[in-house]
């Protein structure tokens, strides 16, 4: 069964550190997501990409976070340098189609637990 | 600004009950809106998408409906086993790219 892949699964860092995640999209999925969620709370949306193109990136903190999908199939978001409040778990999603589509059912990796020292 | 209110927040029953999860949603001008389940420290899984087309949607134990007009949501989960113990979060899509907003969910435990 095909399914959204991300590496690695935790990561501890020290503050001010670099650290980056990495997401594999279900494959044919044009539709890449990055998503925060903190302890408690639902996913908030990081960065959207359609194929290799950021389309949405309005809640992405561009000092320090930086998101690329060079050949629009596999993706990875940076943090540098990392902050205590960057302490999250990091979810990445992919979609057939983004677009407002109906019938447009988004799968989610099993995500990345961050702790920041 | 599409803003999602689930109630309860939490909810503790005895194996075999029927459950009522309840999602609101502020912005009805939604093509569709899908429910997830999240085990602790694990990732989400995609549990029922259904149309704004569609009133309802099954899938085993699970039923979902939908009602645009009133901008709300309910998950059903029928005889209920302590595997279904999880959070169950419902995320309709905002904006032109199918961004989906997440409420906090309701945590959801299932005693023997």
């Amino acid at each position: 069964e095909a399914e959204v892949a991300q590496s690695p699964r935790y990561k501890i860092t020290e503050k001010s550190q670099a650290v980056a995640f990495w997401c594999d999209p279900i494959s044919g999925h044009a539709t890449l997501y990055w998503y925060r969620q903190i302890l408690g709370q639902g996913p908030e949306l990081l960065v959207q990409f359609q194929d290799e193109s950021v389309v949405d990136d309005s809640q992405l903190p561009k000092d320090r976070f930086s998101a690329e999908r060079l050949k629009g199939v596999d993706s990875t978001l940076k943090i540098q340098p990392a902050e205590l409040g960057d302490s999250a778990m990091y979810l990445c999603a992919s979609s057939a189609r983004g677009g407002g589509l109906a019938g447009n059912e988004q799968f989610f990796g099993p995500g990345t637990r961050l702790t920041v020292l | 600004k599409q803003e999602v209110t689930q109630i309860p927040a939490a909810l503790s029953v005895p194996e075999g009950e029927n459950l009522v999860l309840n999602c609101s949603f502020t912005d009805s001008a939604i093509y569709n809106l899908q429910w997830f389940r999240q085990d602790p420290g694990k990732g989400l899984t995609s549990l029922l998408l259904i149309q704004s087309s569609q009133r309802e949607q099954t899938s085993g134990r699970l039923n979902a409906s939908l009602d645009k007009s009133s901008g709300r949501s309910t998950l059903y989960i029928a005889a209920s086993q302590p595997g279904d113990s999880a959070t169950y979060l419902c995320a309709p899509p905002s904006g032109g790219y199918n961004k989906l907003i997440f409420g906090a969910g309701t945590r959801l435990a299932v005693h023997p």
